[in-house]
């Protein structure tokens, strides 16, 4: 089977850093990615790993070890706009990609 | 450019009765697929098409057809509403599934409400 975990709920201050872990057991692997989801709004793409080591895009980060399936999602620099839902997804042998349920982030002032 | 049109927005059907949520997707994109986002569960795929002519079912299918006629278009049929299909849906769809870094571009979802 498949299973993907993430932490329900987040807090944190804004100009803050945060990190958002995901492990993941599934068949096969054949990328990871991280999606935002607004309240009421539909996901957006983030970023993609499907080596091991850290990708970098602006205040985003994203980290994968696919020995410890692991990957986490740090955002620095923190703004009011980061609050929002992530949503970790893996695609493992099959056309399939499988999301786990999301931590949904608030950031305060 | 559009991107990927889902409708109706919003849905509210009594138990029994059926519908259709389209997709329409103007990217020829080869891959497409149908989530449901429920509190505390997540996306959760229900069919997928990996190009016309061919469909293949997700992790809860049950209650649900899709058809692939065109490259373009990627309907959902309920055939006989439940309660327990109230739900979120997003259509969502790609280049193709299996190489790369090919990302879900997802439409702005339909929310139903089966009474």
């Amino acid at each position: 089977g498949q299973n993907i975990d993430q932490p329900t709920e987040m807090t944190a201050t804004e100009g803050a850093i945060v990190q958002i872990n995901c492990t993941y057991q599934t068949s096969g692997f054949n990328g990871l990615f991280w999606y935002q989801q607004h309240a009421g709004e539909a996901p957006t793409f983030l970023s993609y790993n499907v080596l091991d080591g850290l990708e970098e895009k602006g205040r985003f980060s994203s980290f994968l070890s696919r020995s410890k399936g692991y990957s986490y999602l740090l955002l620095k620099e923190l703004q009011m706009k980061d609050s929002a839902s992530y949503l970790c997804a893996v695609r493992g042998n099959t056309d399939k990609l499988i999301f786990g349920t999301g931590t949904r982030l608030q950031v305060f002032p | 450019n559009a991107g990927v049109t889902q409708t109706p927005k919003f849905q509210v059907l009594k138990t029994g009765q059926s519908m259709t949520l389209q997709c329409a997707q103007d990217m020829n994109h080869e891959y497409m697929s149908w989530y449901r986002q429920d509190p505390g569960m997540g996306l959760r795929l229900i069919h997928y098409s990996v190009g016309a002519g061919i469909t293949d079912q997700g992790e809860v299918p049950n209650g649900y057809n899709v058809s692939r006629s065109t490259t373009e278009d990627f309907p959902l049929r309920l055939l006989s509403a439940a309660p327990s299909q109230t739900s979120v849906y997003f259509c969502a769809s790609s280049y193709t599934q299996f190489s790369g870094a090919n990302v879900l571009t997802f439409g702005a979802g339909s929310r139903l409400t089966v009474l």
